[in-house]
């Protein structure tokens, strides 16, 4: 079982709709959950982060956590063109640095 | 303020020769990490040090592999020999310790191919 799961996609959604990109994790000792985005060709860029059960919202975007589940999920509200990218989920193991990564679910948003 | 600053951005060559990638840090960041990045098996740690110090290179695929940090504003990962399974893109990140952990900035990437 991989640590990090996520669908590859393409996840495909018209412009203004909600983009819903899930993960699920393998690690029960996983404290840290982050998300970030990469346009094609670029570098991973952090858009969210969230520790606790539950919601957490920044702007359009909603972060969703249920460590009984195993099962983190991020939220676009108003999808726009410009999100459209590869999302990677990565989580922390207590106080290690060390990030790992899902392989990241494409993203499209059609106008 | 400069980001994470990584050379070469693309480097071919043959199977065999060494390759010498190379990253400056945010200056002030404690943490240095090196990823690699394929279609096959996504983003991947290799290695991170933290005040110059290597942490944990679990990840280091063998012995080809290695890295150094000779201060705080330099480092190298240098493959020898290279091989055909080595293309990818390797990144360079940096955080600082008491920054949102887990957020790390991403050099621009050095695109390997091994002919």
């Amino acid at each position: 079982q991989k640590e990090v799961e996520q669908n590859s996609g393409p996840l495909s959604v018209p412009e203004g709709a909600i983009a819903s990109l899930n993960c699920t994790y393998s690690d029960r000792g996983s404290q840290s959950f982050f998300w970030y985005r990469q346009y094609s060709g670029k570098s991973p860029e952090l858009i969210m982060f969230i520790y606790s059960n539950g919601d957490k919202e920044d702007g359009r975007f909603t972060a969703q956590l249920n460590k009984a589940s195993q099962y983190v999920s991020l939220l676009i509200r108003d999808s726009q063109p410009s999100d459209s990218a590869t999302y990677l989920c990565a989580v922390k193991r207590g106080s290690n640095y060390k990030l790992t990564f899902g392989k990241g679910t494409l993203l499209t948003v059609n106008p | 303020d400069a980001g994470v600053i990584q050379s070469p951005r693309h480097e071919v060559t043959e199977m065999g020769q060494e390759v010498t990638l190379r990253c400056k840090p945010i200056s002030g960041h404690d943490y240095l990490f090196w990823y690699r990045q394929t279609m096959m098996r996504g983003l991947e740690l290799l290695i991170y040090f933290n005040n110059n110090v290597p942490i944990d290179d679990s990840g280091m695929p063998e012995d080809r592999f290695s890295a150094k940090m000779p201060n705080a504003s330099f480092s190298t990962l240098k493959i020898q020999p290279s091989e055909p399974r080595d293309s990818a893109v390797y990144f360079c990140a940096s955080s600082l310790h008491q920054g949102a952990v887990g957020e790390l900035f991403f050099g621009e990437g050095s695109r390997l191919t091994v002919l």
